[in-house]
């Protein structure tokens, strides 16, 4: 079956742009999460949803960052006024189960940002 | 805080050789631990996690509460082992959960 994709897969902007990155979940999972991978460190957890509810944002770095699910499907992360320390690999995953520390995470294959 | 700390950025090894990725975690409460893996061109993928105490691909980690560390073994390495390995602590926060992943250690086995 179809794994969870991300569009773009790679995206160059501006400094000072605003970017959207889409992520689309396993149908049917009703957890979803964003991470940033800088070149040479681990995913960072930036932002959780359960369904349509963003029970948890505490790792998105500023207020230019924004991700919404509004359906309980597909997320968007939004970067407003991007600025060259938000190059990095953003990954998406999803995973079945409701807050369940447990469940295996389903990762996308990533977009990867660079700003100029 | 909670911190997961891999403390090898590059271990390499020859072929058929033991081959131990070192995990170390920090967490008051009980910790869910996984070690995801990715292969070259491939996307993350969970490798095993320790509440299901299983074998994949020949790889075991055992959770020592005493050293808080959940190292990856394999007593004979494969080429095909070539990867990034990362160890991650899951943990339930806001009514759904939390992940952090450590920084990684890359695996090479060589010929």
């Amino acid at each position: 079956g179809a794994g969870v994709s991300q569009s773009p897969r790679y995206k160059v902007a501006k400094r000072g742009q605003d970017v959207a990155l889409r992520c689309d979940p396993i149908s049917g999972h009703v957890s979803l999460f964003w991470y940033q991978q800088a070149l040479g460190q681990g995913p960072e957890f930036l932002t959780y949803f359960q369904n349509e509810a963003q029970l948890d944002k505490s790792g998105l770095p500023s207020d230019r960052f924004f991700a919404e699910r509004p359906e309980g499907s597909v997320s968007t992360l939004k970067i407003q006024r991007t600025q060259q320390e938000d190059s990095a690999v953003y990954l998406c995953a999803s995973s079945p189960d409701g807050g369940i520390a447990t469940s295996e995470q389903f990762f996308g294959p990533g977009t990867r940002l660079t700003v100029l | 805080a909670q911190r997961v700390t891999q403390p090898e950025k590059l271990l390499s090894v020859f072929k058929g050789a033991p081959v131990e990725l070192k995990c170390n975690y920090s967490y008051s409460g009980s910790p869910e631990l996984f070690w995801y893996v990715q292969y070259s061109r491939q996307r993350l993928q969970l490798l095993l996690r320790h509440i299901s105490r299983e074998s994949i691909k020949g790889f075991t980690a055992d959770l020592n509460k005493g050293e808080t560390s959940f190292h990856l073994k394999k007593p004979f390495a494969q080429e095909e082992d070539s990867a990034m390995y990362y160890c991650a602590l899951s943990f339930p926060r806001t009514g759904g959960f939390k992940t952090i992943f450590g920084a990684g250690t890359r695996l090479f086995v060589k010929a």
